[in-house]
């Protein structure tokens, strides 16, 4: 499996950009990083997703370092509806991926 | 609109008592999933289907049962050998074609309590 490995918390102030990293340092050639979110009580949310290339789309840009052993999503102007725990997948690439959600970042967004 | 729909939203249940959760999803997608999430946790797989009557256990399936007799339904059923089975349960799909699987759609979740 590719673990990944992300900070428990982070602050960010509202308007400012958040950049919320993950490791991923045993990714094999071509497996996906994916980014979710999940707003308190309700189900996730997908953001994102890349292989090697950045990618940018209306919700957040994901940077995928060259040699892709980690990655930064990144909420160009964060509000406070961003406050949310942050999760970073790499599925597991047997004969179907399976998603596994690990403890993610809470990110605070603060007025 | 598209979606997956869980009912019921909140769910009470008596120490022994078997209960279901309703997962349906108008996405036409073929895989479906059940995770379970403990307060403060990440998501457990409980169950998965890649295709309409199969299913294969995830790493927390024993005291649960699923069934998918159609495309668009996937209920799980917690019976009382789920020792802890208060939790907020997300049923999700996604698509899977030729080896390929999408990112997870999720619904709005079912929360167990048991009294």
């Amino acid at each position: 499996d590719a673990k990944t490995t992300q900070p428990p918390s982070m602050d960010c102030a509202e308007g400012r950009a958040a950049n919320l990293p993950c490791n991923h340092s045993t990714i094999s050639g071509n497996e996906y990083v994916y980014w979710y979110r999940q707003i308190h009580s309700q189900g996730p949310q997908y953001i994102i997703h890349g292989l090697k290339n950045n990618e940018t789309n209306e919700m957040a840009s994901l940077i995928i370092t060259e040699d892709r052993k980690s990655s930064t999503l990144i909420l160009p102007h964060a509000t406070l509806r961003d406050t949310a725990v942050y999760y970073c997948i790499v599925p597991r690439r047997v004969s179907f991926n399976k998603f596994y959600f690990g403890s993610g970042t809470k990110l605070n967004v603060k007025p | 609109d598209g979606g997956i729909t869980q009912s019921p939203k909140y769910l009470f249940r008596k120490e022994g008592q078997n209960v279901t959760l309703s997962c349906e999803q108008n996405l036409n997608h073929d895989a479906m999933y059940w995770y379970r999430q403990d307060p403060g946790q990440g998501l457990r797989l409980i169950y998965y289907s890649q295709i309409v009557n199969d299913f294969q256990k995830g790493d927390i399936a024993e005291g649960y049962s699923v069934s998918r007799e159609k495309k668009e339904s996937f209920p799980l059923t917690v019976t009382s050998a789920q020792k802890n089975p208060t939790a907020f349960y997300l049923c999700a799909s996604s698509i899977s074609s030729g080896g390929y699987t999408g990112e997870l759609f999720f619904g709005e979740g079912s929360r167990l309590t048991v009294l």
